[in-house]
């Protein structure tokens, strides 16, 4: 079985700090994993995902995420929070490409 | 290019009351799948199908029907409605083969069930 676990429903950063989000998932294989951003009333947008390749990924809007085997983690990081950052983030792991988990999701707030 | 659309967005039933959502891509994708939303909960699938006559359950597929005669659409059922399925519905589709490629997501259906 596979579940992914966010930690911290709810994050704020003052504009200009680093965002760090947080994602821990379970698998019995190497997964493939997801973070995907929601504004409010829409849905998700693929921000970056992990297809085995590199284990640091780059996404858009600058932000980037570091799968590490050891730690089961993929946690999301910008350097620098923008206003038009504030969303919902959801990390998700789907081992088959078919079946996908999502995290219980990260509302993320930016201070100006 | 109207990417994955979702009808209606917004839809109040009473319990025991039967609705079809509908959800259509334009993308050729063979691969689409139903969603809900829940606060605290992020998202789980109900179904999917990764092509014209093949669909399979996902985390939470009691209540809702689907089917899948057609590349475009994959309409998702509700019976016979229930409170416990007030929701926000997504729809989304990718291309098959390569199946890391991007999911994309349709605005969504809010539905309340009273």
């Amino acid at each position: 079985a596979q579940s992914v676990t966010q930690l911290g429903s709810h994050v704020s950063v003052s504009e200009g700090a680093l965002v760090l989000l947080r994602c821990n998932y379970s698998s019995s294989v190497p997964p493939y994993l997801f973070w995907y951003v929601q504004y409010p009333n829409q849905g998700l947008q693929l921000l970056l995902k992990y297809t085995s390749a590199a284990t640091l990924v780059k996404g858009i809007n600058g932000f980037e995420a570091e799968f590490k085997k050891s730690e089961t983690s993929f946690h999301l990081t910008k350097p620098s929070a923008h206003m038009s950052d504030a969303a919902e983030y959801f990390c998700a792991v789907s081992n088959t490409g078919n079946q996908f988990y999502f995290g219980t999701g990260t509302s993320l707030t930016v201070i100006p | 290019n109207a990417g994955v659309t979702q009808t209606p967005k917004f839809q109040v039933l009473k319990t025991g009351q039967s609705m079809t959502l509908q959800c259509a891509q334009d993308m050729n994708h063979e691969y689409m799948s139903w969603y809900r939303q829940d606060p605290g909960m992020g998202l789980r699938l109900i179904h999917y199908s990764v092509g014209a006559g093949i669909t399979d359950q996902g985390e939470v597929p009691n209540g809702y029907n689907v089917s899948r005669s057609t590349t475009e659409d994959f309409p998702l059922r509700l019976l016979s409605a229930a409170p416990s399925q007030t929701s926000v519905y997504f729809c989304a589709s990718r291309p098959s083969g390569r199946n890391t490629d991007t999911q994309y997501f349709g605005p969504g259906t809010r539905l309340t069930v009273l």
